[in-house]
């Protein structure tokens, strides 16, 4: 166990429809990452919130979004689903590390997404 | 732009038989090289982070070395619950994310 809790652990909608997934970081970590896994890309980087504050943007589309809140919880909204969102979505946490190495990702047991 | 090349994509062994599985990347500055574990349907278990050539780790019949452009992943006496997907990702000056090999599946058979 990573710590680090996502709910839902699955989620089927439909083409049109607007879903959030939720993500809460391990005790005591700062940043908050989103990835996707479809079978054909393997694990993209979407987004980074350190502190309530956007840190870091990867291929994530318009009508995513996320935030992350003062208790450092996160949501990713999904708005005018596909059938190619169709995917896992994990969330990552870390704590900063001290020095020039990058801190460790944690990730969560993610959401499955169906969009039908 | 950062990239990561896993090989090889699937790899069977026999109980007992080891191997050793390839991460090469390229990367601006490289501030970390993870290796992760993931089984179907799970999240990735984080298992090593190496950060400079010349490192290595271990843990329990896992052994990860890194050099300058690629890290292996040894795995000594393999058991079949070491059968999973193991991904690579490194992370370099440009930036917080992770870029992600597309794995090797490792089946381990009795």
């Amino acid at each position: 166990d990573s710590g680090v809790t996502q709910t839902p652990k699955h989620l089927i909608t439909a083409t049109g429809q607007r879903v959030t997934l939720r993500c809460s970081p391990r005790s005591g970590d700062l940043s908050v990452y989103w990835y996707q896994q479809s079978l054909d890309q393997g694990l993209q980087f979407l987004i980074q919130y350190y502190n309530g504050e956007e840190r870091a943007k990867g291929n994530i589309l318009e009508r995513f979004s996320a935030q992350q809140f003062p208790d450092l919880h996160s949501e990713l909204n999904l708005s005018s689903l596909e059938l190619g969102d169709s995917a896992l979505y994990f969330c990552a946490s870390s704590a900063p590390r001290e020095g020039q190495g990058a801190d460790t990702q944690y990730f969560g047991p993610g959401t499955r997404l169906t969009v039908l | 732009e950062d990239q990561v090349t896993q090989s090889p994509e699937a790899l069977r062994l026999q109980e007992g038989e080891s191997s050793s599985l390839n991460c090469s990347y390229t990367v601006s500055g490289l501030r970390g090289l993870f290796w992760y574990r993931q089984d179907p349907g799970k999240g990735p278990e984080f298992l090593f982070t190496l950060y400079s050539a010349g490192e290595e780790k271990e843990k329990e019949r896992l052994k990860a070395t890194l050099t300058k452009k690629e890290s292996f992943l040894h795995i000594t006496a393999p058991k079949p619950e070491d059968s999973a997907t193991y991904l690579c990702a490194v992370r370099g000056t440009s930036g917080s994310r992770l870029t992600f090999g597309e794995g090797t599946q490792l089946t381990v058979n009795p």
